[in-house]
């Protein structure tokens, strides 16, 4: 299953609300995480099951979408969420396949 | 608090195996509703799942690398490794180790918490 994200970049600014797709090649249900990563770390996991906060993770973060179309809402973008944000489709194992990221950069 | 982290050479060199460790501490690796698993970064680049392991030794592996993939599991050290044939320049990059969680499909699913991950360069 092949995972298109768009943008591959964008520029915000800080208290912009911003928004991120992934779309599935098929029909994955809501079987779809995102997760965060910064320069020089791992990534973290943000969302899970397509709507699903994880545990810390900001309330400002939020999941949603299901079948083939998904997104991830920043509403009020603060200077540490500029980072690479990737989607993940975990559907159809194996293989476990993640989006191309999408670089979230100071505007 | 689970952690994990990642061991092994940074440099290998072409047609060599890779090596890796992924030892897990502050929980058990024993358990029956999580898997682990390895994700690599090429420099620049993104994610690419390796491939994933349950502590009784059933594993799943990207097809694209079946065929040099090895994973297994240590219960006993509370440990997983990843052995990689043939390497190549292609297989340069980050090397992560992550705890997945079984999803409703009782499929490996989401991976939190991550390791650090290690740096592998392939070079003579």
């Amino acid at each position: 299953i092949q995972m298109t994200q768009s943008p591959s970049s964008l520029s915000a600014s800080v208290g912009d609300r911003v928004t991120i797709t992934c779309r599935a090649s098929q029909s994955i249900s809501t079987y779809l995480n995102w997760y965060q990563q910064k320069p020089g770390k791992a990534p973290q996991l943000l969302i899970y099951s397509a709507s699903s906060l994880q545990s810390g993770v900001p309330s400002r973060f939020s999941g949603s979408g299901s079948g083939t179309d998904f997104s991830l809402t920043i509403s009020g973008l603060q200077p540490e969420d500029f980072a690479t944000y990737y989607c993940q489709q975990s559907y159809s194992t194996p293989p476990l396949t993640f989006g191309g990221g999408t670089k979230v950069e100071i505007k | 608090q689970l952690q994990l982290q990642e061991s092994g050479p940074g440099l290998v060199k072409p047609s060599e195996t890779l090596s890796l460790t992924c030892t897990v501490s502050g929980g058990s690796i024993s358990s029956n509703t999580h898997y682990w698993g390895w994700i690599r970064q090429s420099p620049g680049k993104g994610l690419e799942w390796i491939g994933t392991i349950y502590y009784n030794g059933y594993t799943y592996h990207n097809p694209s690398l079946k065929s040099r993939l090895t994973i297994s599991v240590d219960t006993s050290r509370n440990q997983f490794s990843l052995q990689l044939s043939s390497m190549t320049a292609a297989d340069t990059g980050i090397y992560f180790c992550a705890r997945q969680t079984e999803n409703l499909r009782v499929f490996p699913d989401w991976m939190d918490p991550w390791g650090p991950g290690t740096l592998v360069t392939v070079s003579s």
